[in-house]
């Protein structure tokens, strides 16, 4: 059973800057995996703002950004607002198996 | 605009059925892979099944394979999912995605006795 990791929670400072990452139990995370970035805010639903490690959407806000790093997908997000405060998802794809969310990563701005 | 409008939730008993629709409009359906992800209260994304574009591809994960129907109709711009012998770990709020941007609001479903 494939198990996709992410910090359990992280604190950043309004205007701050901190990574989120997200690794798998199968090895290192590469862009072969197709790393989804998922943000969700309390009571709203789902909305995806990175795909394919580091594209946007047009609603994605420009301090969002995807790379790989050190082996995992990381989210980065500079210049932290109060509305950054959410769960942040990553979802990885498995060739010949179901893609896998990770456990999800919550964010306070504080 | 885009909208993807799922219904069909509800509270059913261990064991008994029901079938998740979604509607969806605003993009092109008939060339989307189209998934369904559930959220169990207070807990994670899980990823559920996916349905390639033409119907022939169809994937799930393993605690619903078996029970759990994935299928679309292109002409009419709808998913559904056929959900069998439910169980209480099956209580989730069930989304209609195209994963890569767009998300329903999604359909609470309930299984308790």
């Amino acid at each position: 059973q494939t198990v996709v990791t992410q910090e359990p929670s992280l604190t950043v400072s309004p205007g701050g800057t901190v990574t989120l990452t997200c690794g798998s139990s199968t090895g290192a995370v590469t862009s072969g995996h197709f790393p989804y970035w998922v943000q969700q805010k309390p009571g709203q639903a789902p909305r995806t703002l990175i795909y394919n490690t580091g594209n946007k959407h047009s609603w994605t806000p420009a301090r969002f950004s995807g790379s790989l790093l050190g082996g995992k997908a990381a989210l980065t997000l500079s210049g932290a607002q109060p509305e950054d405060e959410a769960e942040y998802y990553c979802l990885l794809s498995y060739t010949g198996a179901r893609p896998v969310f990770g456990g999800g990563t919550k964010l306070t701005v504080l | 605009e885009v909208q993807l409008v799922e219904s069909g939730g509800g509270l059913v008993q261990p064991g008994g059925s029901l079938r998740l629709s979604c509607a969806v409009s605003g993009f092109t359906f008939s060339n989307s892979r189209m998934t369904w992800v559930r959220q169990a209260p207070g807990k994670g994304l899980e990823w559920v099944a996916n349905l390639k574009e033409d119907g022939t591809e169809k994937s799930y994960v393993d605690s619903v394979r078996g029970r759990f129907t994935i299928s679309r109709d292109n002409a009419k711009n709808s998913l559904y999912l056929q959900m069998n012998t439910l169980r209480v770990e099956d209580t989730a709020v069930y989304y209609c995605t195209r994963i890569h941007d767009y998300w329903g609001q999604g359909t609470l479903v309930t299984v308790s006795s």
